[in-house]
This record gives C-alpha cells, structure tokens and sequence, in this order.
C-alpha cells in the first residue's frame, strides 16, 4: 500500500510569511496528488488538484508543485484566515489516502 | 449550485449498524463519483470509499470487510452502511462528490457526527 508522509504536522508563522509543507509517497505517485484545507467546523474545500492546478476561486498565494513521489504546497504570504489543517491526498491506486496533516496557526 | 447534505441517527450502539444518506441537489449523481470520508476526534480524514453512478464500489481496506455502499440514481442519494461498529468509529461523517479527471473532492456536504456509544 502507498504511505503518504506530510510534515510538518503543525507549523506557527506569522501573518505575511512564506509557508511550505511537504507531502512524500512511498512509490511514484506521478502527480496524482491533491491538497485540502479544513476550517474547523467547516467541511475540508480542495485547494490544488494534480499537484499543481489551483482548484476553482482559490487565491493565487497558494501553490503546489512536485511529482513522483515529492511535493510541496506553499502559502506565498500568510493570511489570518489560512488558520486551518491542510492535508495532502494521493489517488494513485483508485484507494484515496490522505496524508496525516498539517495544523496552520498564526502567530 | 451542487449542495450535499449528510442524514442519519447521531448515536449508534456498539456492534450494531452505522447508516447514513447523502441527498445530492442542483446537479445530477451521473459523472463523478461519491465518496465517504470521516473525522474521528483529535485525528485527520480518513477516506471510507467511493461509489459511481454505475453502482461499482472502491473501500479502504481497513474497513472493506464492515462497509457497504450504495446510489440510487432515481432519489440522487448515495449512503453508507458500516457495521459491527464501535467507539473507534466514533467521528465526523462527510459526503463529498469526487471529480474523475483528478480523484479530489470538489463539493462536500457540512458533515454529520456519529457518536457511537451504548
């Protein structure tokens, strides 16, 4: 089964900051990666989908980039209402797997 | 505008029949697929499994054995059906419509909370 590997788990930045996570497959997963934000109380929305496309009404500060099994989803410029979890999801094998999160504070 | 909306009991017993509906309005069940992902407390989404128009299925692994899903294209609803549950099933139950071009979710329903407990 492929492993999906997301660090950090949870990061403190402060409003105007460059933020990066990463995601790692245990195989090559092509770039058949997408990346999520989750509000708490709110349902996740889909932020980037095949790695790099920016997902419908999304802001340009949010990016993603990678392929194989390394990837990486960047926020340019921290803003106050990006306090959520971001997680990576691979669907490489049809059997979705979500990686275990990132938590996005501000400080 | 697509809206997804969870239905079902918020209290199951232990080993007994987890079972939720998704009712899908402004957009047809045809072309995607339908996907369950939960949230246990304190920890992060877990996909359950996915379900197309056509009826064919694809489950965790973990959970393939207590799973079952199922679409009714007629009602556009799809739903869930987890048994012998226990308190680790506990969790956030999300409906959300899958985009084949890429397998991400695009639309989710705002979540139902099942709490398994006697």
């Amino acid at each position: 089964d492929i492993q999906m590997t997301q660090s950090p788990s949870s990061l403190s930045a402060f409003v105007g900051d460059r933020v990066t996570i990463t995601c790692q497959a245990s195989q090559d997963i092509r770039n058949y990666l997408n990346w999520y934000q989750h509000k708490p109380g709110k349902a996740p929305k889909l932020l980037i989908y095949d790695a790099s496309n920016l997902g419908t009404g999304v802001p340009s500060r949010f990016s993603g980039n990678g392929s194989g099994t390394d990837f990486t989803f960047t926020i340019t410029s921290l803003q106050p209402e990006d306090l959520a979890t971001y997680y990576c999801q691979q669907y490489d094998t049809l059997l979705l797997i979500f990686g275990g999160g990132t938590k996005v504070e501000i400080k | 505008q697509v809206r997804l909306q969870e239905s079902g009991p918020g209290l199951v017993k232990p080993s007994e029949t987890l079972s939720l509906t998704c009712t899908v309005s402004g957009g047809s069940i045809s072309t995607y697929f339908w996907t369950w992902i939960r949230q246990p407390p304190g920890k992060g989404l877990e996909w359950i499994g996915n379900i197309y128009d056509s009826g064919s299925t694809n489950y965790d692994p973990s959970l393939k054995s207590r799973v079952t899903m199922s679409v009714d294209t007629s009602t556009n609803q799809f739903s869930l059906k987890l048994n012998s549950v226990t308190a680790a099933d506990t969790a956030i139950y999300y409906c959300a419509r899958g985009v084949r071009d890429y397998y991400g979710m695009d639309v989710w329903g705002q979540g139902t909370t099942v709490t398994v407990s006697s």
